[in-house]
């Protein structure tokens, strides 16, 4: 199917492990995003990337890492979860002025 | 601090109704306002979205009317419908850094039949 995807759709882990989120998209975009969405938030920018090896910081990056080796992949790593990054997570990707968002992860940090 | 302020928070109104939501911002240089619709389990999508340099836009029963001076803008759904129940986001983004969004905490809006 054409679009983004997203893996899992819902994690649980515990405090201290570390989580990978995927993303993968189909459409060969330039910028992809991480975002996640909390409630009374909406969606806050966690990472981006304008292309393969280039990533920047979004407004709440801390706690997180980006890696982009390939333009259709951009995982997301939690290195040693926290409670506080319980929520449901976003990937999108940019073409002209729209982002187009996936499924997103619910994950739950217990 | 929250760079674009949405409100209300949850709205209720009956079929045919005309809710209304509301975005205000203080970055001037913001110079892109999308609106995205979010229904349950799903990624948001764009809806409509507006630049500064008209006052309103409109894409069948979706109209964004802006405010450059009061540095506000609002979504207004016409004949809305109990398909239009979802969570609505606007959003803001500036020219000289138009990769980030910055989004409002969303509207939840339930149209009764």
């Amino acid at each position: 199917d054409a679009g983004i995807t997203q893996s899992p759709r819902y994690k649980i882990t515990e405090t201290g492990r570390q989580v990978t989120l995927m993303c993968h998209q189909t459409w060969s975009h330039s910028y992809m995003f991480w975002y996640r969405q909390d409630l009374g938030h909406g969606l806050r920018l966690i990472y981006y990337s304008a292309a393969a090896d280039i990533t920047d910081k979004g407004e709440v990056p801390d706690g997180y890492v980006v890696s982009r080796s390939k333009t259709e992949n951009f995982p997301l790593t939690l290195e040693s979860a926290t409670r506080s990054q319980t929520s449901v997570y976003f990937c999108a990707s940019k073409h002209t002025d729209t982002q187009y968002f996936g499924p997103g992860t619910r994950l739950t940090v217990l | 601090q929250q760079q674009v302020k949405q409100s209300p928070q949850s709205l209720i109104v009956q079929k045919g109704g005309i809710p209304i939501i509301n975005c205000a911002y203080e970055n001037t240089a913001f110079d892109y306002f999308p609106w995205y619709q979010q229904f349950p389990g799903k990624g948001p999508a764009l809806l409509i979205a507006i630049r500064p340099d008209v006052s309103e836009k409109k894409e069948g029963r979706f109209t964004i009317s802006f405010n450059k001076s009061a540095k506000q803008f609002s979504l207004h759904i016409m004949d809305s419908q109990p398909g239009d129940s979802a969570t609505y986001f606007c959003a803001a983004s500036r020219a000289d850094n138009f990769n980030k969004f910055y989004f409002g905490s969303g509207t939840k809006l339930n149209v009764k039949p």
